[in-house]
């Protein structure tokens, strides 16, 4: 079965540095996500994005943050310049074509910045 | 804002009882999505239910919708050890982003 995945699978950095993570969708899906779960908490929508540009974003998503589909494939969210409440588990997303509804979740990625 | 809530926030049962939890919100939805984390682990997707449906069933889970209560029920019968995970309601609205509750964690003891 076609499935989201995600690199790295953990990441350790240090306050103020750049991070890219990145997300393969399923392939043929046109809609996007990043969601991110501060341990403990509940799952937050970050950003959704379709057709190459983003169709919403939450209060979260800053100016730090940003997102590509640099080669067609691969969708990244980069966080430019990391604080330490950046640590958090970060989950891609992807939805097929209009009139599928189900959203497919990557494994995540852990952030941990120090 | 547009939010599940799970309730209770967490069950233990003996393998083979049922275990329901439920879910609340508070605006017009387009659908209501199950899923399931294993401890620090990624999403699984369980099931969905349109706003237009009040019962849906996959495998040993069940799912009910309450549009006029907003509020939704999953039903896992038959519970197993493999079971035991955190289970989460998410909604989608006209946005078409998910809105997660805080999830309701069980333990299935063998």
């Amino acid at each position: 079965e076609p499935e989201v995945t995600q690199t790295p699978s953990h990441q350790v950095t240090q306050m103020g540095q750049e991070v890219i993570l990145r997300c393969v969708p399923i392939s043929n899906h046109l809609y996007f996500y990043w969601y991110r779960q501060i341990l403990g908490q509940k799952v937050e929508f970050l950003v959704s994005f379709y057709n190459n540009e983003i169709s919403e974003k939450s209060e979260i998503f800053d100016d730090q943050f940003s997102v590509e589909r640099p080669d067609g494939s691969n969708f990244t969210l980069k966080i430019r310049s990391t604080k330490l409440e950046d640590s958090a588990m970060y989950f891609c997303a992807t939805k097929g074509l209009a009139g599928e509804e189900t959203q497919y979740f990557g494994p995540g990625t852990r952030l941990l910045v120090l | 804002s547009q939010q599940g809530e799970e309730d209770p926030q967490a069950l233990s049962i003996q393998e083979g009882e049922n275990a329901t939890m439920n879910c609340s919100y508070k605006t017009s939805i387009n659908n209501l999505q199950w899923y399931r984390q294993n401890s620090g682990r990624g999403l699984v997707h369980l099931i969905l239910i349109r706003s237009n449906e009040r019962e849906k069933h996959s495998g040993r889970l069940r799912v009910t919708l309450d549009t006029s209560k907003k509020s939704s029920s999953l039903l896992i019968t038959a519970s197993r050890a493999a079971d035991t995970a955190s289970y989460f309601c998410a909604t989608e609205s006209n946005d078409y982003k998910l809105s997660f509750g805080a999830g309701t964690t069980v333990t299935v003891r063998a």
